[in-house]
């Protein structure tokens, strides 16, 4: 099947840094990639949408300058956390689609935890 | 504003007993139904999905039911085993979306051997 790797799955920072998450699809290439954020005990929500080679489109109330999103191949993407906080400790989990259509599955990355001290 | 819900935050079922988990919606414009299941510290994986043209779907152990009147699917599980237990979330989406999947809060299941 579609896996998909997430790198680092776990990382601790000081508030201020930057921190880099990379999203892989291993044996598929992906048109499509997606991020997305988990609070405790809340649902995944869905932070943007990226194609290859072109920006990403972000949901509303995600600020595009500090969640920087570069999908520069069809196998990779990455989420920039800049200037991170302590409210932005929190579960990333990337995703990715084999062709983009409705009835395509999304497979999911294993997650990130970020924790901003 | 909630667009798919689950309103049980976690089921328990005894081993071989039917498991029975609910997802209700408002958006009507939501035409692809998914249920994903996820372990901790592990992202979501697809179980099953049901497009609206739909009113059932069955793979194996798992069928999901879709009523579009009532803006209503569940997901049925039988016979539930102890592998089951997992938080399952309920997931739509809708052509014009760019795909995007809005996900429920999910619902723990506890299957009890």
């Amino acid at each position: 099947g579609a896996v998909v790797s997430q790198h680092p799955s776990r990382v601790i920072c000081k508030s201020g840094t930057s921190v880099k998450i990379e999203c892989r699809s291993l044996d598929f290439q992906a048109t499509t990639m997606f991020w997305y954020r988990q609070f405790p005990k809340k649902s995944l929500m869905l932070m943007a949408t990226s194609n290859e080679g072109s920006k990403a489109t972000y949901e509303q109330g995600v600020e595009k300058d500090k969640f920087l999103i570069n999908h520069a191949s069809l196998t990779l993407s990455t989420l920039t956390v800049t200037s991170a906080h302590p409210e932005d400790s929190s579960f990333y989990i990337c995703s990715a689609s084999l062709a983009g259509g409705i009835e395509d599955t999304q497979y999911f990355g294993p997650g990130t935890r970020l924790t901003v001290l | 504003d909630q667009q798919v819900k689950q309103n049980s935050p976690s089921l328990s079922v005894q081993e071989g007993r039917i498991s029975i988990l609910n997802c209700d919606y408002t958006n009507s414009m939501f035409d692809y139904f998914l249920w994903y299941k996820k372990y901790p510290a592990e992202g979501p994986t697809f179980l099953i999905s049901i497009s609206s043209i739909k009113d059932k779907n069955e793979d194996g152990r798992f069928t999901v039911f879709l009523n579009k009147s009532a803006k209503h699917l569940s997901l049925h599980i039988v016979p539930s085993q102890p592998g089951d237990s997992a938080v399952y979330f309920c997931a739509a989406t809708y052509r014009g979306s760019n795909y995007k999947l809005t996900f429920g809060k999910g619902t723990l299941l506890t299957v009890n051997p």
